[in-house]
Parts: C-alpha cells; sequence; structure tokens
C-alpha cells in the first residue's frame, strides 16, 4: 500500500519551461489536493479537486492549472515556470472533502527550482 | 474557519514531556481539532484528532478543555526523532479552508 506518490522528487527549470507534477492515491480517496510550501513556511493550498470530474481554486491557484484524470490520479501543471514558483509541492488526498473529521494523506514532495 | 495561533517554536531534551498548546477562540459547535506532524523533507502526517476531553493513541494525547477554544498536544517522554514542525488545524470544511499556518517547530536536544 503505497499510499500517496508523487512525480518527480527533484526537478528544476528554466524561466518559462513548462512541467506537469504528478499525483496518484491507492487509497480510493475521492479528494485531492496540491499544495506548496516556501522555505519556513506552512502549506498553502493551490488547487483541490472534491471528487472525480471537478477542480476549484485554493488560495495560491495563479499559474497554475489541475487534471483530475480519474479517481486516482491529479496533476499539476506549470505552463510557464517562473521563479517564484520555486518550492516544495506536496499532494495530499482524502476520503471526502467538507467531512467534518477529515484527515489528510500527504505524498512525500517534490522539490520544483526555477532558475 | 476558525483560526488558530501557536507557538512558533519549542525547545525540550530527551525524556521530557512536550506540551504545544494551540488557541482557537473561535472555534464552531461542528469544528474538530487536528494535528499534524512534518519531518524535514516530508509531507506532513496526521497524527490525532479530538472533539472534546482527552484522546490518546500511540503517537500523542490531545487535551480540549470544555470551552474548546483551546487544545493541548502532549508528547511523552520525547526522543531526538520527534523533532519535526507540529501543525494544529481546526475546520469542518477541508479543502478550500484547509488552512496550514507556521506551526510550531519542535527541537529535541540530547
Amino acid at each position: 500500500n503505497a499510499g500517496v506518490t508523487q512525480t518527480p522528487k527533484f526537478q528544476v527549470l528554466k524561466t518559462g519551461q513548462s512541467m506537469t507534477l504528478q499525483c496518484a492515491q491507492d487509497m480510493n480517496h475521492n479528494s485531492m489536493y496540491w499544495y506548496r510550501q516556501d522555505p519556513g513556511m506552512g502549506l498553502r493550498l493551490i488547487y483541490y479537486s472534491a471528487s472525480e470530474g471537478t477542480t476549484d481554486k485554493g488560495e495560491v491557484p495563479n499559474g497554475y492549472n489541475v487534471s483530475r484524470l480519474n479517481k486516482r490520479e491529479f496533476s499539476l501543471r506549470l505552463e510557464s515556470a517562473a521563479p517564484s514558483q520555486t518550492s516544495v509541492y506536496f499532494c495530499a488526498s482524502s476520503v471526502l472533502q467538507g467531512a467534518t473529521n477529515e484527515k489528510l494523506f500527504f505524498g512525500s514532495g517534490t522539490q520544483l527550482s526555477v532558475l | 474557519l476558525a483560526k488558530t495561533t501557536q507557538p512558533i517554536s519549542m525547545d525540550s531534551y530527551e525524556g521530557q514531556e512536550v506540551n504545544i498548546t494551540c488557541s482557537h477562540n473561535n472555534i464552531a459547535t461542528n469544528d474538530y481539532i487536528t494535528w499534524y506532524q512534518q519531518f524535514p523533507s516530508q509531507g506532513p502526517r496526521f497524527i490525532i484528532q479530538g472533539y472534546k476531553t482527552k484522546v490518546t493513541n500511540e503517537v500523542a494525547s490531545l487535551f480540549i478543555p470544555a470551552d474548546r477554544k483551546s487544545s493541548t498536544l502532549s508528547l511523552p517522554r520525547v526522543s531526538l526523532s520527534d523533532t519535526a514542525v507540529y501543525y494544529c488545524l481546526v475546520g469542518d470544511n477541508y479543502g478550500q479552508n484547509f488552512v496550514f499556518g507556521p506551526g510550531t517547530r519542535l527541537s529535541v536536544l540530547p
């Protein structure tokens, strides 16, 4: 049981390049999330998907797009990377967004550097 | 969503009990209190959740007073491996409203 798997673990991009961060969960969870974490700070929500076929913006969606490919997979795309997007990106999943006793399960993160 | 306040950092020594208090004065009736632990270079990990009184599991205890305006995470006999950032979250509408603050950075010293 792998839980939440993110690929790649590390990535270096040049300004203007594009890339897609992949996330998959094997816990049959309905909801999935993308967060970013800058050094010494808490996590900020980029996008989330409450259920298959739906996506919604979080706190910091600008510069990102997402795709909920199926129940297992939720990808994050940077169309034109900028140095301000240098961060660690975490994918998470939960049984059902909005439940009163929700618990998040996180992947191990992708460390992204944009030069 | 109820805002939470917790200390930015704490130091402790191995073998001591550590208590981290989180204030959430505006907690709503339906809100649960959830704590996460994050080690360097890893994603946060759920450690405990409660609604009222006391909850205990193999990792920690969570104490919640009757007014529920604060909560205390208790880590018994900490070891060096408990060095991590601990986040307190309160709310019943996760997803867009699931806000992680800076957390409490616990350093356990030998």
